[in-house]
């Protein structure tokens, strides 16, 4: 049981660039997130999935894509990276309360 | 809207001494709150947890208590050890709409020997 596993752990890209940030649980949970986590501000809310089929958007969407066609993976997709994309991000699946959070990816654009 | 306000860090504590780490939240409805805990260069970790008013959520010598007339979620510890520096974020979730969690900023916590 692996949990909540990421991939990459470390990314540079250049501004414009495109990318997918990939999540995978094996927990058979049916809500998974994405949040980013910025110096000083805590973790915000990108997008979230309550199975499959399934997402919607969270506090700040803004360049970025997400599908869920599986219950156990989540991507994240940057369509054209900005450094204002600059962050680590963590993928979650949430079960009767209780979160779970991948390892992050951190990620810079320059 | 939700929102969850926490003290400003860094807390600097000697190992031994008390701790105690603000969290006051906004929320409709009665809403489940979170301790996590994020050691350096790891992701994070649920500390406690409390999902209804006057649960006291605790673990490794941990405790929050869940006040929902000052709502409030302070966590605590009453001999901090080098080993529990970390930053401690406090969340809540909403339990009717979308489930995820809304965040404080985070406080981190230095403890010299």
């Amino acid at each position: 049981n692996a949990g909540v596993t990421q991939t990459p752990k470390f990314q540079v890209l250049k501004t414009g660039q495109s990318m997918t940030l990939q999540c995978a649980q094996d927990m058979n949970h049916e809500y998974m997130s994405w949040y980013r986590q910025d110096p000083g501000m805590g973790l915000r809310l990108i997008h979230y999935s309550v199975g499959a089929g399934i997402t919607d958007q969270g506090e700040v969407p803004n360049g970025y894509n997400v599908s869920r066609s599986t219950t156990e993976d989540f991507p994240l997709r940057l369509l054209s990276a900005a450094p204002s994309q600059t962050s680590v991000y963590f993928c979650a699946s949430t079960e009767g309360g209780w979160e779970f959070f991948g390892p992050g990816t951190r990620l810079t654009v320059l | 809207g939700n929102s969850v306000t926490q003290m400003e860090g860094p807390v600097t504590l000697s190992e031994e001494a008390f701790l105690t780490i603000n969290c006051t939240y906004t929320a409709t409805g009665y809403p489940s709150l979170f301790w996590y805990v994020q050691y350096p260069g790891e992701g994070l970790q649920l500390l406690l947890k409390a999902t209804k008013a006057d649960d006291k959520g605790s673990n490794k010598g941990f405790e929050a208590t869940y006040r929902k007339e000052t709502t409030s979620f302070h966590l605590e510890k009453g001999s901090v050890q080098v080993s529990d520096s970390a930053v401690y974020f406090c969340a809540l979730s909403d339990r009717g709409g979308r489930r995820a969690l809304t965040f404080g900023s985070g406080t981190r916590l230095q403890v010299q020997p």
